[in-house]
């Protein structure tokens, strides 16, 4: 089955604990990306990668890491997460850019 | 000003109603048109992607593109209960922007 998994899909940490949310496809996609979707501001995209070893930023990366050193692998790491990175978090894969394919989220909630 | 302006509802109506979904958008260079619908606790899933201005339809739903008012449209026609679910407009020059998301319910 085609799919975008993500884990953990919940994770409640402090602040400061640094944290990392995988992202994998089956899919051989060459694009990868994550978003945070929050209430009133809709989904904003954070990193994006077009395939392995290229990465860049999105719309709202402070405070985010990523890497590609795999093609069907795309984790987003959190070096010291804060209360304002409260969020819900989506990884995508894409063959194209505009048609992406999203993993279930993970709700990620820092205190 | 946000690129994408979309009203985020809630929105509620009968089975078998109409629906009509719009977003306006302010940036010229925006080319790629979608719809992704989005239910409770899941990931968006595409549903309908356009180029271009004009119309596009697929079983129950139309998407609509005006580039010359930068307005796009779906409507849904004879709405389910199983239609009720977030939609979220998207839009593309390069990277995807998102509007809010409406969040739309069908009651039997």
């Amino acid at each position: 089955e085609a799919q975008v998994t993500q884990n953990p899909r919940y994770l409640i940490t402090v602040t400061g604990k640094k944290l990392t949310v995988t992202c994998s496809q089956n899919m051989n996609h060459e694009y990868m990306s994550w978003y945070r979707q929050d209430p009133g501001l809709g989904l904003r995209q954070i990193y994006y990668s077009m395939n392995v070893e290229v990465t860049d930023k999105g719309d709202v990366p402070e405070g985010y890491k990523v890497s590609r050193k795999e093609k069907r692998n795309f984790p987003l790491i959190l070096e010291s997460p804060s209360p304002n990175q409260t969020s819900l978090y989506f990884c995508a894969s894409s063959r194209v850019r505009n048609e992406q394919f999203f993993g279930p989220g993970t709700r990620l909630t820092v205190l | 000003q946000k690129e994408v302006e979309q009203d985020p509802g809630p929105l509620s109506v009968p089975e078998g109603a109409i629906v009509s979904l719009n977003c306006t958008y302010s940036n010229s260079a925006f080319q790629y048109f979608m719809w992704y619908r989005q239910y409770s606790r899941k990931g968006p899933e595409l549903l309908m992607y356009t180029y271009s201005s004009g119309n596009k339809e697929d079983g129950r739903f139309t998407a609509q593109v005006d580039k010359s008012s930068k307005y796009i449209s779906l409507f849904i026609r004879d709405s389910q209960p199983s239609d009720s679910a977030t939609y979220l407009c998207a839009m593309s020059a390069v990277e995807l922007t998102f509007g809010q998301g409406t969040i739309l319910t069908v009651h039997p």
